[in-house]
């Protein structure tokens, strides 16, 4: 157990729907990172929230957006949904700012099926 | 641009055969490289990490990787491997970009252990 938990476990929607996923990093981490899995395009780093403030941004699509609280917790906002959003969505916690030295701890991720 | 290639999609080996798991990696300056494993079902676990310092880092679950500029690689070792060590393993860069630091994972290589 990471103790980076993600809710729910796994989510059916369709089409054009929108879904928001939530992630509660370890306790005392201030750094929250989403990634996306996918068959095709493997494990992509999404977008990285430090302390409630945006700090990395990678493969995000403009359909998707995310934020931390006050409370450290964060939730990824997924609209629009399409077919190819289908994947498994993680959330990572570290420490540090940038997460250099520190090792990023994953949750267990929520699958999307998008029908 | 910053990537990581696992030429290995799949590896089969005997239990207590020894492994090696490639990773080559692109990156203009000093990488810090990681290897996470992940069993199905779970999350990604971090097996080791290179930042600076001695080439031959050690890891858990009996795991060292080799850190060679000179080949740009970090492969992943274990003399003996064990039936629970069968899962997906991942190679990842840690790197800054225009968009802050991020980590970029191979697409895994997928390892079988058979009796």
């Amino acid at each position: 157990d990471s103790g980076v938990t993600q809710t729910p476990k796994h989510l059916i929607t369709a089409t054009g729907q929108r879904v928001t996923l939530r992630c509660s990093p370890r306790s005392g981490d201030l750094s929250v990172y989403w990634y996306q899995q996918s068959l095709d395009q493997g494990l992509q780093f999404l977008i990285q929230y430090y302390n409630g403030e945006e700090r990395a941004k990678g493969n995000i699509l403009e359909r998707f957006s995310a934020q931390q609280f006050p409370d450290l917790h964060s939730e990824l906002n997924l609209s629009s949904l399409e077919l190819g959003d289908s994947a498994l969505y993680f959330c990572a916690s570290s420490g540090g700012l940038a997460g250099l030295y520190n090792e990023q701890f994953f949750g267990p991720g929520t699958r999307l099926t998008v029908l | 641009a910053q990537s990581v290639t696992q030429p290995d999609i799949h590896i089969t080996v005997s239990e207590g055969a020894s492994l090696e798991l490639r990773c080559n990696y692109s990156y203009g300056a000093t990488p810090y490289l990681f290897w996470y494993v992940q069993s199905p079902g779970q999350g990604l676990q971090l097996l080791l990490k290179y930042f600076s310092g001695d080439t031959l880092v050690q890891g858990i679950k009996g795991f060292e990787a080799e850190f060679k500029r000179s080949q740009s690689s970090f492969n992943l070792r274990k003399p003996s491997v064990h039936w629970s060590d069968a899962a997906e393993y991942f190679c990842a860069v840690g790197a800054w970009s225009n968009s802050g630091y991020a980590l970029n994972f191979g697409k895994g290589t997928s390892l079988l252990v058979t009796p």
